[in-house]
């Protein structure tokens, strides 16, 4: 079983739509949680990490539930530049182990 | 965050030759990686390179093709020996910071075998 597992989508959404992406890990001590963007050819850059409590920036917020060891990502009001793929990536001790990317396409 | 600069950014290389990328980190580091990433895959951990020591490969990844060196904390390379075109691929350096658990990305190094 892979540690992170992701809808690799593509998600093609109208600008202004709101989208939600999904994560599962394996590990249960798994101690951090991360999501990454990724643009086309371009370095995975963090986007936020991830809390028990919830976290908002903005337009972004990512939610952790530890029970069911899934993380959230919710995008409000969509912009066209918010198309990239975003990774979703779990912390155990020095390893960082990355979901395969789900593809965010924004459309006029 | 800190700032991690890769050298070289792309190369175009014959099969059969052998490539050494640079990472360069702004500041000290603890932990320093080399990822893969294949077109239209996600990233791929190599190894974890350790200063003054050996690295520690993931399965899949041997030494004798993807040797890999860190003399201090703020510097590391890795080399893709003996290259195929099986090998084109991006190959990212990352590092955390001593006070932290993320991981940033150097801009990566885009590598065709031909």
């Amino acid at each position: 079983r892979k540690e992170v597992e992701q809808d690799p989508g593509p998600f093609n959404v109208p600008e202004g739509a709101t989208v939600a992406f999904n994560c599962t890990y394996s590990n249960s001590a798994s101690q951090s949680f991360f999501w990454y963007r990724q643009d086309c050819r371009k370095e995975p850059k963090l986007l936020m990490s991830v809390y028990s409590s919830g976290n908002e920036d903005g337009r972004f917020t990512a939610q952790l539930n530890r029970a069911s060891q899934y993380i959230s990502l919710l995008i409000r009001d969509s912009k066209l530049s918010d198309s990239a793929t975003y990774l979703c990536v779990v912390n155990k001790g020095i390893q960082f182990y990355f979901g395969t990317g789900t593809s965010l396409t924004v459309i006029p | 965050s800190a700032v991690i600069s890769q050298k070289p950014s792309r190369d175009i290389c014959q099969r059969g030759t052998s490539l050494t990328i640079q990472c360069q980190v702004d500041s000290q580091v603890t932990m320093m990686f080399w990822y893969r990433q294949q077109p239209g895959q996600s990233l791929t951990l190599i190894a974890t390179a350790n200063q003054g020591s050996e690295a520690t490969y993931e399965s899949g990844f041997v030494i004798d093709k993807f040797p890999i060196s860190r003399p201090n904390l703020t510097f590391s390379t890795l080399t893709v020996s003996n290259m195929s075109p099986e090998d084109s691929s991006i190959y990212l350096c990352s590092a955390d910071r001593l006070s932290g658990n993320t991981i940033y990305f150097g801009e990566g190094s885009w590598l065709t075998v031909v």
